[in-house]
C-alpha cells in the first residue's frame, strides 16, 4: 500500500463548478497535510496546509481533514481554466519530510 | 513572503563535468532545506535533507559523493552534481522549510524554488 494515495485522474470539471480532489494516507502518525499545485514544467506551489481535523478555507480553496478516516481533500470553488494543473497531496510525520502522492491531473473545461 | 529562488534555471553541461545549483530563501531563514529530483511524468523524489551547519542526510540510494550538498548559511544551500552523466539529466528542485505558528504548536511548511533543469550531453 502506498503511503499517500491519490486518484491520478485526469479529472475534468466545467468552468465555474467545484473541483474535488481526494487523498488518503496510511501512517496514522501523520501530523501535517499539504496541497501543492504543479503546472507542467514548473515546481510545486503550496496552496493549502492543514493540521487539525475539520475544514480550512482560503479564498476559493477549502482543505478538509479527517484523521479518523485518514483522509484529506481539497475543494476548489468557481473553477477557472488557470486551475488546470496537477495537484499533489503531501503529508509529514515527525521527520518533517514530505511524502507525496503521485498527483491528480485536473483539467477545467471552459 | 516565503520566496525561494534557485540558480541557474537551466543548465546544459558535458558529461564528466560538475554543476553547482544554488537555492536561496529570500525573505526568511531556513535551518532546513530539501533537495528533490523529478523525472518527466513522475512525482518528486527526495534526495537529501540539508541542515545549516551540519552534514546533509541523504535518502537511500542517493550517492552522497556524487551529489554534494552544502548549507553554509541560513539562507543558502547548494547542490553540486559531480562528474555528471546523461542519466543525471533531470529537474532538480529545492525547498526551504518555514516555521510558523506558536512556540508550543509550531508548524512547518515547505516552499519550493522554481527548479533547475539539468541536461547532460
Amino acid at each position: 500500500q502506498k503511503e499517500v494515495e491519490q486518484n491520478s485522474g485526469p479529472l475534468s470539471v466545467p468552468e465555474g463548478a467545484i473541483a474535488s480532489l481526494n487523498c488518503t494516507y496510511s501512517d496514522r502518525g501523520s501530523q501535517s497535510f499539504f496541497w501543492y499545485r504543479q503546472y507542467s514544467g514548473k515546481s510545486p506551489e503550496l496552496i493549502m496546509f492543514i493540521y487539525s481535523n475539520g475544514d480550512k478555507e482560503d479564498g476559493r480553496f477549502t482543505a478538509q481533514l479527517n484523521k479518523a478516516s485518514q483522509y484529506v481533500s481539497l475543494l476548489i470553488r468557481d473553477s477557472q481554466p488557470s486551475d488546470s494543473a496537477t495537484y499533489l497531496c503531501a503529508v509529514t510525520t515527525w521527520t518533517e519530510k514530505l511524502t507525496f502522492g503521485t498527483g491528480t491531473r485536473l483539467t477545467i473545461i471552459p | 513572503g516565503a520566496v525561494v529562488s534557485q540558480h541557474p534555471s537551466r543548465v546544459i553541461c558535458k558529461s564528466g563535468t560538475s554543476v553547482k545549483i544554488e537555492c536561496r530563501s529570500l525573505d526568511f531563514q531556513a535551518t532546513t532545506m530539501f533537495w528533490y529530483r523529478q523525472f518527466p511524468k513522475q512525482s518528486l523524489m527526495l534526495m537529501a535533507t540539508s541542515n545549516e551547519g551540519s552534514k546533509a542526510t541523504y535518502e537511500q540510494g542517493v550517492e552522497k559523493d556524487k551529489f554534494l550538498i552544502n548549507h553554509a548559511s541560513l539562507t543558502l544551500s547548494t547542490l553540486t552534481v559531480t562528474s555528471a552523466h546523461p542519466e543525471d539529466s533531470s529537474f532538480y528542485i529545492c525547498s526551504a522549510r518555514s516555521t510558523s505558528g506558536s512556540p508550543l504548536t509550531p508548524s512547518y511548511e515547505q516552499y519550493f524554488g522554481p527548479g533547475t533543469r539539468l541536461t547532460v550531453t
